[in-house]
């Protein structure tokens, strides 16, 4: 059983750039959250996506937006890349049952 | 808002030794309580939880008891081996959907380093 999976796993982006990170949910399960961890730092609540909407939404501006597939996969965009975007991006599905988190090894995007 | 705060690394330890990360938290109603573990190269991964004042959350060796008088949620372990090196975050829920699944506030991570 595949748990959650992400890619790309490293990009490197220049800065006013746009990019989209791809995020696979565990089987069976219908939530996906994305995180931004920065070097050092706690993760951070972006968004959530359940039945293809957002669902919660963390304190991130309007450049970061996301989508969820009738699949349950995920997808994070930020436009106008900042140098400060530079972080590791987490995903992480969880099942409305239980609503325990599964996190994925996250893409590592570099703003240069 | 919600937060936590925990120790900060790197705590470098022996083998053998005992562990105590500091955890503590602010929050309006009443939270559950992680403890996540992050080894290199890998995801974050769940060590274990606490959904309610008193109660004690264990997983390989490690615990953690819900202190509501404190606002604490401390990580303990008696023996530590090398294979415990990693960085470790303490985090609460305050799950306001209660369908949408956990929606986590971390602390900033305590790096553990175990030596031979």
């Amino acid at each position: 059983d595949a748990g959650v999976t992400q890619s790309p796993t490293h990009l490197i982006k220049t800065r006013g750039q746009q990019v989209t990170l791809r995020c696979s949910p565990k089987s069976g399960h219908d939530t996906v959250s994305w995180y931004q961890q920065a070097l050092g730092q706690g993760p951070q609540f972006i968004f959530q996506y359940y039945e293809e909407e957002e669902r919660q939404r963390g304190n991130f501006p309007d450049r970061f937006s996301g989508h969820q597939f009738p699949n349950y996969s995920s997808e994070l965009n930020v436009n106008a890349l900042l140098l400060g975007d530079s972080a590791l991006y987490l995903c992480a599905s969880s099942h409305t049952s239980s609503g325990e988190l599964f996190f994925g090894e996250g893409s590592r995007l570099t703003v240069l | 808002g919600d937060s936590v705060t925990q120790m900060e690394g790197p705590v470098t330890l022996s083998e053998e030794a005992f562990l105590t990360i500091n955890c503590t938290y602010t929050a309006t109603g009443y939270p559950s309580l992680f403890w996540y573990v992050q080894y290199p190269g890998e995801g974050l991964q769940l060590l274990l939880k606490a959904t309610k004042a008193d109660d004690k959350g264990s997983n390989k060796g490690f615990e953690a008891t819900y202190r509501k008088e404190t606002t604490s949620f401390h990580l303990e372990k008696g023996s530590v081996q090398v294979s415990d090196s990693a960085v470790y975050f303490c985090a609460l829920s305050e799950t306001v959907i209660k369908a949408a699944g956990n929606k986590l506030t971390f602390g900033g991570g305590t790096r553990v380093l175990v030596k031979p």
